[in-house]
């Protein structure tokens, strides 16, 4: 079956950049997406990608897939306080259920 | 502020009540999704309509009832919960079908239920 494995947390300062890991098993994953949980919140869509594609970028926040690896990073940069918050890389196969399967989430702890 | 919204926020209630959770969605998404978030964990699902009706149930217990009355409208009705059942329950949408399974979800903030 699918597994997605994420680091559980990463401390970083304000100002310098994160960069946020996920790892996935299934070949056939063709849509990969991550979201945002701030406390008390639902989860927002941050970016997603497709397999074709090897990086994405949108202002602040860049995508990069190696689907050698099978290996995704979501990079943040000039990490603000505001983003702290935990992140889940969710990916998508084809095909058959269109249920996402979720990785357990990066708690981004963002200190001054 | 997310398209898609839950009421109520928050829930309190006894073992013995019925009560309902409410999700309402205005992007004309045919998919509606019913999630429990247990605290530091991912989302696990629940329930999924499709076309306004139930395709998948993931064995979740009978004191869950899933309602889809319109494409715009899933309820979630409880009773006689169990302390465990305490979680965020998340409701969230997307387009439906095979030909859309690049679309991704749209999640509500949640409704944070405690049972006494």
């Amino acid at each position: 079956g699918e597994d997605v494995e994420q680091s559980l947390f990463l401390s970083v300062r304000e100002g310098d950049s994160s960069v946020i890991n996920c790892t996935y098993t299934d070949s056939s994953s063709t849509y990969l997406y991550w979201y945002k949980q701030e406390p008390g919140a639902g989860l927002q869509l941050l970016t997603y990608i497709f397999s074709n594609m090897d990086m994405k970028q949108d202002q602040r926040l860049t995508v990069l897939l190696n689907k050698k690896d099978k290996h995704l990073s979501l990079r943040i940069a000039d990490t603000q306080t505001g983003d702290s918050a935990i992140y889940f890389c969710a990916e998508r196969s084809p095909g058959g259920s269109y249920i996402p399967t979720f990785g357990r989430g990066t708690s981004l702890i963002v200190h001054p | 502020d997310t398209e898609v919204t839950q009421t109520p926020k928050h829930l309190v209630m006894g073992m013995t009540n019925k009560k309902s959770l409410k999700c309402e969605q205005h992007m004309g998404h045919r998919a509606m999704y019913w999630y429990k978030q247990k605290a530091k964990k991912p989302p696990e699902l629940m329930f999924v309509y499709s076309y306004e009706k139930l395709s998948i149930n993931e064995s979740v217990p009978s004191r869950f009832s899933p309602e889809c009355p319109n494409s715009s409208l899933l309820n979630l009705h409880l009773h006689a919960l169990q302390p465990e059942d305490s979680a965020l329950y998340l409701c969230a949408s997307s387009q439906a079908g095979t030909e859309n399974s690049n679309q991704p979800q749209h999640f509500g903030d949640g409704t944070r239920l405690s049972i006494l």
